[in-house]
């Protein structure tokens, strides 16, 4: 089973700061990430596919970059809405489908 | 509008079971592999269980093989998981989540609101 890392756990910025979220993978998944962003009480949201591919109505600060083991998920200028929860998920070598533990995003 | 609508969740002792539905709407459900992901209380996303478009394949989490089934009833537009001989472990949000297809990661795009169960004595 191919493991998920995400780094950091937790990451304190303020709104207009720049985020870099991590994803290793235990294993090539060559581009086959996905990431999501989950507010609290809420469903998960898909933000980006094959790695750096932003899904329907997904802002541009949002971009996706890597390939291989090594993946991250950047968002150019933090805006107040974008404080949540964010996971990737592989697909290479399936099942299972498996996710990273999740990075919280929090206002600083 | 596309759109998933889980039911069926609620509270359950050790060993016994629930049958959990997804309806959907607004897209063409016999088209679309099908899963499930759970979310214990705190916690990250645990990939559960998915089923292809006909539902003559499926796969399960090895943590639930055996105990749950996946199925779907294409007339119906809806998504089943029958859970049974749960465990406390169990205990989680349950979504439905479509899956993108004609995508490398296949990634799932659409996901219900979920439905919580709890399951203690």
């Amino acid at each position: 089973e191919i493991v998920l890392t995400q780094s950091p756990a937790t990451l304190s910025l303020s709104p207009g700061e720049r985020a870099t979220l991590s994803c290793r993978a235990s294993q090539s998944v060559s581009s086959y990430v996905a990431w999501y962003q989950q507010k609290p009480g809420q469903a998960p949201r898909l933000l980006i596919y094959d790695a750096s591919n932003r899904a329907t109505g997904i802002p541009a600060r949002f971009s996706g970059s890597g390939s291989g083991t090594d993946f991250t998920l950047t968002i150019s200028s933090l805006e107040p809405e974008d404080f949540a929860v964010y996971y990737c998920q592989q697909r290479s070598n399936w099942p299972p489908y498996t996710f990273g533990q999740g990075t919280k995003l929090e206002i600083k | 509008e596309v759109q998933l609508v889980e039911s069926g969740g609620g509270f359950v002792q050790p060993g016994g079971s629930l049958r959990l539905s997804c309806a959907a709407s607004g897209f063409t459900f016999s088209s679309y592999w099908m899963h499930w992901v759970r979310q214990a209380p705190g916690k990250g996303l645990v990939w559960v269980s998915h089923i292809n478009s006909d539902g003559r394949s499926t796969n399960y989490a090895d943590s639930v093989k055996g105990r749950f089934t996946i199925s779907r009833d294409n007339a119906k537009n809806t998504l089943y998981l029958q859970m049974n001989t749960l465990r406390a472990e169990d205990t989680a949000v349950y979504y439905c989540a479509r899956e993108r297809p004609r995508i490398l990661s296949k990634p799932l795009d659409c996901w219900g609101q979920g439905t919580l169960v709890t399951v203690s004595s």
